[in-house]
């Protein structure tokens, strides 16, 4: 079965250090890939995308990921973090049969310390 | 400009009653669907639709219901004989008839509380 985990609940990191949450994911062919981050009480916000070729992708506010297939691995980067970064992250797999389907891993909530 | 918007932002339920939570969006997508939010559960799938007068069920769809009979507008209806519907609830779309390369687009979402 297609799943999704983010082994880290909440992480704590200073302003200005760097940052990488973790994703695993299980999936028979090539997934689609995704990070969303989402403020308090508000949607979801998409962060950047997977879907085939370079593997390292770049996407809004300054993050990255990198997939990488032989761990099935998805992770987010930042190399300084901002305090305005503090919110929960979601990593998620989009299902197979072209459905638009989403499964989420549980979320990781980022607290960023002055 | 163009979105999702979900209404209300709040809901409060009495025991025993159906509630229905709207979702419009104006981005001409095809697809919708409605996500349900626990803390520490990450989001999971009621209800889809990929087209006007059809939709499937998700991974938890006991206890709703919704219907699609426009293609912006993709309501859920929480019914009494879901026994834990204290949520946040999430309605999402994406353009074009088959997933690729888009990706979902998410309204601000309900928070629905059982009084």
């Amino acid at each position: 079965a297609q799943s999704v985990t983010q082994p880290d609940i909440h992480i704590t990191v200073s302003e200005g250090a760097s940052l990488e949450l973790r994703c695993n994911y299980s999936y028979g062919a090539t997934p689609y890939l995704f990070w969303y981050v989402q403020s308090p009480g508000q949607g979801l916000q998409l962060l950047l995308k997977y879907f085939s070729g370079d593997t390292l992708v770049q996407g809004i506010k300054g993050f990255e990921a990198e997939f990488k297939r032989s761990q099935s691995s998805f992770n987010l980067r930042k190399p300084s973090v901002h305090w305005s970064d503090a919110a929960e992250y979601f990593c998620a797999v989009g299902s197979s049969g072209n459905t638009g389907k989403l499964i989420f891993g549980q979320g990781t909530t980022l607290q960023v310390k002055p | 400009d163009g979105g999702i918007t979900q209404s209300p932002k709040y809901l409060f339920r009495k025991e025993g009653q159906n509630v229905t939570l709207s979702c419009e969006q104006n981005l001409n997508h095809d697809a919708m669907y409605w996500y349900r939010q626990d803390p520490g559960q990450g989001l999971r799938l009621i209800y889809y639709s990929q087209i006007v007068n059809d939709f499937q069920k998700g991974d938890i769809a006991e206890g709703y219901s919704v219907s699609r009979e426009k293609k912006e507008s993709f309501p859920l209806t929480v019914t009494s004989a879901q026994k834990n519907p204290t949520a946040f609830y999430l309605c999402a779309s994406i353009g074009g008839g088959m997933f690729s390369n888009t990706e979902a687009f998410f309204g601000q979402g309900t928070r629905l509380t059982v009084v």
